[in-house]
């Protein structure tokens, strides 16, 4: 099983400042990798997928980056609607797996 | 518009069953890759199972592997989730998404998610 670790639990930035979250694969993940955002009481929704291909309707903002095991998402000049639990999930070995989220919030 | 609209979640006793359904419309059902992904009171989204398209093939996480039972019904467009030997771990909200790709290793991700149905283990 590829256990993915996600740093840091809790980011806190300022608006227009940016901020990054990283996710780290146990095993390989290859490009395997996606991001989500979690808004409180809502549906999660696919930012990142491929490690680095923004979904469609997602703002340029966000991006990803890493192969292998080490990916980072960044965005890069947070909004206040950007306030929300942000996920890694690998597609490269079963069984899938997610990292344990970090939240991210508005200073 | 892509929906996807769980229900069957409930209060049940330890060692209890329950199967939750997951409706979709919007698309063609058939075409892909679905799943169930949990989230506990608390906790982070932690991924269930899986079933193809044509159903032959399904995959499990190790916490539910011999207890859940992933199943699809093309027909009436429908996901299912059979749910046995229910654990107080198992408590969660409970979501199916569709995944976007014939396969999962060249997929791009789970972009249509429901919005849950909590099941609650405990006596």
């Amino acid at each position: 099983e590829i256990v993915m670790t996600q740093s840091p639990a809790t980011l806190s930035v300022s608006p227009g400042e940016r901020a990054t979250v990283s996710c780290r694969a146990s095993q390989s993940a290859y490009i395997h990798l996606a991001w989500y955002q979690q808004k409180r009481g809502q549906a999660p929704r696919l930012l990142i997928y491929g490690a680095s291909t923004r979904a469609t309707g997602v703002p340029a903002r966000f991006s990803g980056s890493g192969s292998e095991t080490e990916f980072t998402l960044t965005i890069s000049s947070l909004q206040s609607e950007d306030s929300a639990v942000y996920y890694c999930q690998q597609y490269n070995r079963w069984p899938l797996s997610f990292g344990g989220g970090t939240k991210v919030e508005i200073k | 518009e892509v929906q996807l609209v769980e229900s069957g979640g409930g209060l049940v006793q330890p060692g209890g069953s329950l199967r939750l359904s997951c409706a979709a419309s919007g698309f063609t059902f058939s075409n892909h890759w679905m799943t169930w992904v949990r989230r506990a009171p608390g906790k982070g989204l932690e991924w269930v199972a899986i079933i193809k398209q044509d159903a032959r093939e399904t995959y499990y996480a190790d916490s539910v592997k011999g207890r859940f039972t992933v199943s699809r019904d093309n027909a009436r467009n429908s996901l299912y989730l059979q749910m046995n030997s229910l654990r107080a771990e198992d408590t969660a909200v409970y979501s199916c998404a569709r995944w976007i790709g014939v396969n999962i290793h060249g997929g791009s991700g789970f972009d249509s998610w429901g919005q849950g149905t909590l099941v609650t283990v405990s006596s």
